[in-house]
């Protein structure tokens, strides 16, 4: 019963590249999250997505970063141009329904810019 | 928005002895208080949660204690063992939401010598 898989595990971009992060839920699960952890700090909530559907993304920047979870598919969190600033590590996690459901993480997409 | 406050930022002790690490919230309304345990490399693991109708929940050698009127919440590890060293992070639902859109701690580096 494999768990959330994302992929790469490591990313490196230059300035002004664009980078695309996979993220498979678990089997069965149709609700995704992403976080964004900053060396040495806690997980900030990015964005919150049903299938074809993105029900919160009040934690994701309004430029160059978009997510989509398509009917068929990985969830894509996409980051256009990136910038040093966006170096960090980017965990999906999912969740079988979005109500009071625990959270279960992926090993994270490792984004290093230079 | 929802502030978490975690303490101690690191914590040493030897292998057998309790670790406790607490935790203060803002917002009165969150009621969903999940700890995540996580391994160089790895994503965050959920441990043990604990929801707002209930002040304590205990399995094994793990415990959570939840304190709504103080607004803060504590982890208690007995008999701690060398695979328990890893980074701990608290967290706490933004209230009224029910999903999972958690605000994170900043982690505690715990370190159990043998």
């Amino acid at each position: 019963n494999a768990g959330v898989m994302q992929n790469p595990r490591h990313l490196v971009r230059r300035r002004g590249q664009e980078a695309r992060l996979r993220c498979s839920p678990m089997k069965g699960h149709s609700h995704v999250y992403w976080y964004r952890q900053l060396p040495e700090e806690g997980l900030k909530f990015m964005v919150y997505l049903q299938k074809e559907n993105i029900i919160d993304e009040s934690g994701m920047p309004k430029e160059r970063f978009s997510a989509e979870f398509p009917k068929e598919g990985p969830s894509i969190l996409r980051i256009q141009q990136v910038v040093r600033g966006d170096s960090a590590a980017y965990f999906c996690a999912s969740s079988p329904a979005g109500v009071d459901s625990p959270l279960h993480f992926g090993n994270g997409t490792r984004l290093t810019v230079t | 928005g929802e502030n978490v406050e975690q303490h101690p930022s690191t914590l040493s002790v030897q292998e057998g002895d309790s670790a406790v690490i607490k935790c203060t919230y803002s917002d009165s309304a969150s009621n969903y208080f999940p700890w995540y345990k996580q391994e160089l490399g790895k994503g965050p693991q959920l441990i043990i949660d604990i929801r707002s109708n209930v002040g304590e929940k205990k399995d094994q050698r793990i415990a959570v204690t939840l304190n709504k009127t103080a607004k803060h919440f504590s982890l208690h590890i007995t008999e701690t063992q060398p695979e328990d060293s890893a980074v701990y992070f608290c967290a706490a639902d933004a209230g009224g939401t029910s999903y999972g859109k958690l605000t994170f701690g900043q982690g505690t580096i715990l370190t159990v010598h043998p």
